[in-house]
């Protein structure tokens, strides 16, 4: 059974850089799609971006000029990381797996709650 | 860029009846040359990550009850809930994956009457 878990700083300043990472577990990276999402009350879910386990990247226009998501196969880790973070970056932030034929979501991680506050 | 829409925002149905929730995207999201529609359903009960029921408009992935049903093509999409359950308390979003950006509806809130 595949097995997701963020993990982050749950508090940051505005302007600073937020860094998440996901550990993945119970099976393989290849072969799929890796995506980041968050939730806000006002805004739904949104997506971020997403990655291969070869590297190549999406990325949702709205965020793209401040996103970067990485992935480490051998530790099996996808990390996100978003500058320049304000107030409407506060959100509950989840990893997820891409299907293999389509890019909707079976497996989620249980989420992390940033919060970003002077 | 696909914007999807839900209604109702909200509705509240009796234990036992059937709930309709409606989705639609501003573009369609049927694919010709495969024939499918690249349309997915979750639900979302509180302090959890969404749950997928219904992938490819009207697959229901394994596990999901079969009061759960989806249906439409192109850019109009219903989900039902043949015969509401105490347990189906929950928001319930849709999702397109036609192309990127990646989108969700709003969310439709479904309660007990």
């Amino acid at each position: 059974q595949v097995q997701l878990q963020e993990s982050g700083p749950g508090l940051l300043k505005p302007s600073e850089t937020l860094s998440l990472t996901c550990t993945v577990s119970g099976g393989s990276m290849r072969s799929y799609y890796w995506s980041w999402l968050r939730q806000t009350p006002g805004q739904g879910l949104e997506w971020i971006g997403d990655i291969s386990f070869g590297g190549r990247t999406n990325y949702n226009p709205s965020l793209k000029s401040r996103v970067a998501i990485s992935v480490d196969m051998s530790k099996t880790l996808l990390t996100l990381r978003l500058s320049s973070v304000t107030a409407a970056d506060t959100a509950l932030y989840y990893c997820a797996r891409n299907e293999g034929d389509g890019d909707y979501f079976e497996y989620w991680g249980q989420g992390t709650l940033v919060t970003v506050s002077s | 860029d696909i914007v999807m829409t839900q209604s109702p925002d909200s509705l509240a149905v009796s234990l036992g009846e059937r709930a309709t929730i409606n989705c639609k995207s501003s573009q369609s999201v049927l694919y010709n040359s495969n024939n499918k529609n690249y349309l997915a359903w979750y639900q979302q009960k509180p302090g959890q990550p969404p749950k997928l029921l219904i992938y490819w408009a009207s697959i229901r992935e394994s596990g999901v009850p079969a009061r759960f049903s989806g249906s439409g093509s192109g850019t109009d999409f219903t989900l039902t809930i043949s015969s509401l359950q105490a347990e189906d308390v929950a928001v319930y979003y849709c999702q397109q994956y036609f192309n990127t950006p990646l989108a969700f509806g709003p969310g439709t809130r479904v309660e007990i009457k």
